[in-house]
């Protein structure tokens, strides 16, 4: 079956520009999660759906970014004002998890370059 | 603050060859996951080993946690070079109701034919 998709793959953008990232998670996965990976790194988390409750945002690292999850399926994450330091591949995952994060499913990323 | 830190960064060993990777953290967990990142394929969920067991298997892979040492190792056997990858794990714990889940750094493995 499909899996976890995210779009653009590839998204070059000059400082201060807004950019949307977007992710289609897996049909019926209740959770879904935003992380992003610099070069070399490990993952870094920053938001977290699970079903209707309110999400986790412990993780954006400021108030440029935000994200939304309509209808519980399709997400968005939003970086405004576009810096440098948001260089980085963002990385969109879902789980069926309803208690704890359990076996979680990755998408392909979105490369962000900001120049 | 929560954090897997996997040792070593960097691992080159030759075909045929086992690897072994270790990961360490700090609090209570309520599960450890180990997941492997390469190029072709993205990032791949491997296996999930719970705080109340001490080891699994799944093919060539074999998870052990220590909960007491605060530690796992992913052990693969008969390497491949299609085994070259990253490899990260992931604990996921509980603070104050909320569940949360960190990345370790990785560990690199090259497998060389």
């Amino acid at each position: 079956g499909a899996g976890v998709s995210q779009s653009p793959s590839n998204k070059v953008t000059e400082k201060g520009k807004d950019v949307e990232l977007r992710c289609d998670p897996i049909s019926g996965h209740t959770a879904l999660y935003w992380y992003r990976q610099s070069l070399g790194q490990g993952l870094e988390f920053l938001i977290y759906f699970q079903g209707n409750s309110a999400p986790d945002k412990s993780g954006l690292p400021s108030d440029r970014f935000s994200a939304e999850r309509t209808g519980g399926s399709v997400s968005t994450l939003t970086i405004q004002r576009t810096q440098q330091e948001d260089s980085a591949v963002y990385l969109c995952a879902s789980s069926l998890a309803t208690g704890g994060w359990g076996e979680q499913y990755f998408g392909p990323g979105t490369r962000l370059t900001v120049t | 603050s929560q954090q897997g830190e996997e040792d070593p960064q960097a691992l080159s060993i030759q075909e045929g060859e086992n690897a072994t990777m270790n990961c360490s953290y700090k609090t209570s967990i309520n599960n450890l996951q180990w997941y492997r990142q390469n190029s072709g394929r993205g990032l791949v969920h491997l296996i999930l080993i719970r705080s109340n067991e001490r080891e699994k298997h799944s093919g060539r892979l074999r998870v052990t946690l220590d909960t007491s040492k605060k530690s796992s190792s992913l052990l693969i056997t008969a390497s491949r070079a299609a085994d070259t990858a990253s490899y990260f794990c992931a604990t996921e714990y509980t603070t104050s109701g909320t569940y949360k889940y960190i990345f370790g750094t990785g560990t690199r493995l090259k497998v060389l034919a």
